[in-house]
């Protein structure tokens, strides 16, 4: 059984241009999520989708854009990045009827210079 | 969701039972305690919840206070391999399904040969 799995592992933009990162759920998940961690700090939330739908959104400006495709598969687009922008993203899956508990994939480490 | 307050970092000799405190003085009725460990250069990693009762899973053991206003994850025999940050989260469910997660820093606990 497959885990979340995200792509790509490392990334390196220049300021300004624009980024898409994947992700999978793991198998039977049907809501993924998406968290920015910059070094040394916890997660921060930044949104979540279900029925292809955003459904909660943390505090993460409208550059900040996802999407959610009928395999429940995600991607998460950053328009006009910034140096602030550098962190670990992470994906987490977790089915709606289940008891909460979310599932964390490795994380995309994006580097903006 | 709820402010949680924890130990910047803890020690524990391996073997030994590992107790890691939460505050959470402000949690309402309907928020559920998390707890998740992230060990360095991976996602996040789920290890149990509660709402009042003591929890005990495969990885550990959740106690939580009667006013609920506190908490106690414990590791009843600590590895070198459970070595992390250690998050405690209070979160509600919104029918059924995980929200989005509100790490804070979180407990660095170090287990020493």
């Amino acid at each position: 059984d497959a885990g979340v799995t995200q792509s790509p592992t490392h990334l390196i933009k220049t300021r300004g241009q624009q980024v898409t990162l994947r992700c999978s759920p793991k198998s039977g998940h049907d809501t993924v999520s998406w968290y920015q961690q910059a070094l040394g700090q916890g997660p921060q939330f930044i949104f979540q989708y279900y029925e292809e739908e955003e459904r909660q959104r943390g505090n993460f400006p409208d550059r900040f854009s996802g999407h959610q495709f009928p395999n429940y598969s995600s991607e998460l687009n950053v328009n006009a990045l910034l140096l602030g922008d550098s962190a670990l993203y992470l994906c987490a899956s977790s089915l709606d009827t289940g008891k909460g508990e979310q599932y964390f994939g490795p994380g995309t480490r994006l580097t903006v210079t | 969701d709820a402010k949680t307050t924890q130990p910047t970092s803890m020690d524990c000799a391996e073997g030994r039972a590992a107790n890691l405190p939460c505050n959470h003085s402000t949690i309402s009725g309907n928020e559920y305690v998390y707890w998740y460990r992230q060990i360095h250069s991976q996602g996040p990693q789920y290890i149990i919840h509660g709402l009042k009762n003591n929890e005990t899973n495969e990885m550990a053991s959740l106690i939580i206070t009667e006013d609920r206003k506190s908490s106690t994850l414990i590791l009843p025999h600590a590895t070198l391999r459970d070595t992390a940050v250690y998050y405690c989260i209070a979160t509600p469910h919104s029918g059924g399904g995980a929200d989005g997660l509100t790490f804070g820093k979180g407990t660095h606990l170090i287990i020493q040969p």
